[in-house]
């Protein structure tokens, strides 16, 4: 049983590059959620996909950051042009979202990527 | 989502129960309570979760009140790996919806 994958789990890049994570969820889990963390404080919900469909997206993704899911399966975060205040934890989540189902819409987390911008 | 609140901070002797409170006044009917919690430098571990009776799994009981306006988690045994941060969430089950967190509650469990 994998749970959902992120990589790399860690990641030092300088200010103004680009950084690019991946986030494969739970085999069959439709839904996928992008959360950023940091340091004393919890998770901030970023976007959200149904499929391929990016269904709702918060005010903390910048124009700087995008979020794929291209084949319905894996997603990509892509930051441009990074700041120093972009240093987080960045969490990958999916739920299998079947309707009506108990279970169906527990949402598992991923262990997250840590960004670190010097 | 509705809003819970839960205490800042608590501490459990190793081998005890660690009760951890959550209050959702505001919940609705269609809201179910969900507990995560996260240890230091990994992502929040779904724990339990519940409409209206009590569950209990193989990590943890939660006990949700008649008015379904508070609840209660329930480690039996707590041990130094249960030291962790536990958020208390409540969300509709039927739907995509997000998990919004708050604060938490950071349980220290000391030996």
């Amino acid at each position: 049983d994998t749970g959902v994958s992120q990589d790399p789990r860690h990641k030092i890049t300088k200010r103004g590059q680009n950084v690019t994570f991946r986030c494969d969820p739970i085999s069959e889990h439709n839904r996928l959620y992008w959360y950023r963390q940091t340091l004393g404080q919890g998770p901030e919900f970023l976007t959200y996909f149904q499929n391929e469909a990016q269904l709702e997206k918060s005010r903390l993704l910048s124009d700087r950051f995008s979020a794929e899911r291209p084949k319905g399966s894996f997603s990509t975060l892509e930051i441009q042009r990074t700041e120093q205040g972009d240093s987080a934890m960045y969490l990958c989540a999916s739920s299998l979202g079947t309707s009506g189902e108990y279970s169906g819409n527990t949402i598992y987390f991923g262990e997250g990527s840590w960004l670190t911008v010097v | 989502d509705a809003k819970t609140t839960q205490p800042t901070s608590m501490d459990c002797a190793e081998g005890r129960a660690a009760n951890l409170p959550c209050n959702h006044s505001t919940i609705s009917g269609n809201e179910y309570v969900y507990w995560y919690r996260q240890i230091h430098s990994q992502g929040p571990q779904y724990i339990i979760h519940g409409l209206k009776n009590n569950e209990t799994n193989e990590m943890a009981s939660l006990i949700i009140t008649e008015d379904r306006k508070s609840s209660t988690l329930i480690l039996p045994h707590a041990t130094l790996r249960d030291t962790a941060v536990y958020y208390c969430i409540v969300r509709p089950l039927s739907s995509a919806s997000k998990i919004i967190f708050g604060s938490g509650t950071r349980l220290s469990i000391r030996p």
